[in-house]
């Protein structure tokens, strides 16, 4: 089955810096790659996603790279700020609709002042 | 749109009890999943429904864990006879039928065993 890999588990940066989260997978049939936001207390939001057809992807201050070849994609978020302080997830899956997402294990941002 | 429901947010349960856990999807989302969440742990796939089908359960425990979505009314994960390793937060997600998107998560049901 899938296996994904997530790094670093906790990061620590400075309000205003750039923040990237670094994720592997192992099965090439994966195709769809959302990365998931989660606060304490509450369920994951969706966040961000790329396709396999596609090799970036950004929405204002966050971006997600793909490689397919190196089976890696990373989350990239610039201009950081206090409210980014969370818990982040990414996930791959190999068939749209049909499977479950597989979860790496998180990393927890924390913004400092 | 009151987005994908889920309760109790919190629930206790002795050893040996049963646990119901709900979840009311997204209006118009016919696509239901299950996920389990132990603590400093990622989201660890269960099971995958549609209305009155079971799609994938390869994430289920072989025992005592069963789900349902039925026709009407909310998908129901259940666990039976609980014990301590089953303490952790379960969370529901949907999604519109034909998608490739990702979906939607619920606020999850914390489940405690005492």
């Amino acid at each position: 089955g899938e296996n994904v890999e997530q790094h670093p588990s906790t990061l620590s940066v400075q309000e205003g810096d750039s923040a990237v989260i670094k994720c592997t997978y192992s099965d090439s049939a994966s195709n769809y790659f959302p990365w998931y936001k989660q606060e304490l207390g509450k369920g994951p939001q969706l966040i961000i996603d790329i396709r396999s057809n596609v090799g970036e992807k950004k929405d204002q201050r966050i971006a997600v790279t793909l490689n397919k070849t190196a089976k890696h994609f990373s989350l990239h978020i610039t201009e950081t700020q206090p409210e980014d302080s969370a818990v982040y997830f990414c996930a791959a899956r190999k068939k749209s609709g049909a499977d479950g997402l597989t979860f790496g294990k998180g990393t927890h941002l924390i913004i400092q002042p | 749109n009151a987005g994908v429901m889920q309760n109790p947010r919190h629930l206790v349960r002795r050893r040996g009890q049963e646990a119901r856990l709900r979840c009311s999807p997204m209006k118009g989302h016919s696509h239901v999943y299950w996920y389990r969440q132990l603590p400093e742990e990622g989201l660890k796939f269960m099971v995958y429904l549609q209305k009155e089908n079971i799609i994938d359960e390869s994430g289920m425990p072989k025992e005592r864990f069963s789900a349902e979505f039925p026709k009407e009314g909310p998908s129901i994960l259940r666990i039976q006879q609980v014990v301590r390793g089953d303490s952790a937060a379960y969370f529901c997600a949907s999604s519109p039928p034909g998608t490739a998107s990702g979906y939607t998560f619920g606020s999850g049901t914390r489940l405690t065993v005492v």
